[in-house]
């Protein structure tokens, strides 16, 4: 099945710090998220984006789906992007979605 | 409109006992998954219902786990004789592939300690 890798597993970063995040995928998919997990378990959409750039706010995301891989940005960090973010990926409307481990991000006031 | 429901929040049972978790999906969404995270774990994938197709059982990690879905629409998770390792989260999410987009939304969780 595909293979779903997220890095770094762990970020610690100060107030006001910008953060890459990468996932790298081992075949062609046609869905991938962005997800959020906040500290009391919820799974918060951050971005639908199985290819292209958008942006949020402080937050951007680039997919280049012919290289397999995707990069969330947060710019200007603020303790209240802690906790883990997870990157979940699809090949079509009859496969499963499967997610990568995350990234458990750390904003130090 | 409502988010994706799941009940109970949480569930305290003894070794040996059979549970039944429940996700109500939003409404209209033909997609329905089950995964399960164990603390500080990613999202391990259970089963997959897309409409009226076979669901993908793939994930199921034993006999004792089984899942139905009924009209479509509500889902139950059953464990059967559960052990102590099927202690985790088990969250629930459904999307809506009509168009090409399989966006997915998830519900709260149920947390499951089993002792």
């Amino acid at each position: 099945g595909i293979q779903v890798e997220q890095s770094p597993p762990d970020l610690i970063l100060q107030e006001g710090a910008n953060s890459t995040l990468r996932c790298n995928f081992s075949d062609s998919v046609n869905n991938l998220q962005w997800f959020h997990q906040n500290p009391w378990g919820q799974l918060i959409n951050l971005f639908y984006i199985p290819s292209g750039t958008k942006q949020n706010g402080r937050l951007s995301a680039t997919t280049v789906a012919t290289e397999r891989y995707s990069l969330l940005y947060i710019s200007s960090s603020q303790t209240t992007d802690s906790g883990v973010y997870f990157c979940a990926v699809g090949r079509g409307r009859d496969d499963k979605i499967i997610f990568g481990k995350g990234t458990r991000l750390h904003i130090l006031p | 409109g409502a988010g994706v429901s799941q009940s109970p929040s949480n569930k305290v049972t003894e070794k040996g006992k059979d549970v039944e978790l429940r996700c109500d999906p939003i409404s209209g969404h033909t997609a329905l998954y089950w995964y399960r995270q164990s603390l500080g774990q990613g999202l391990e994938f259970l089963i997959y219902f897309q409409g009226n197709s076979a669901p993908d059982k793939s994930g199921l990690p034993s006999d004792r786990f089984s899942a139905e879905r009924t009209g479509g629409s509500v889902s139950t998770l059953t464990i059967q004789r559960t052990q102590q390792e099927d202690s985790a989260v088990y969250l629930c999410a459904s999307s809506w592939p009509g168009t090409g987009i399989y966006e997915q939304y998830f519900g709260p969780g149920t947390r499951l300690t089993v002792t």
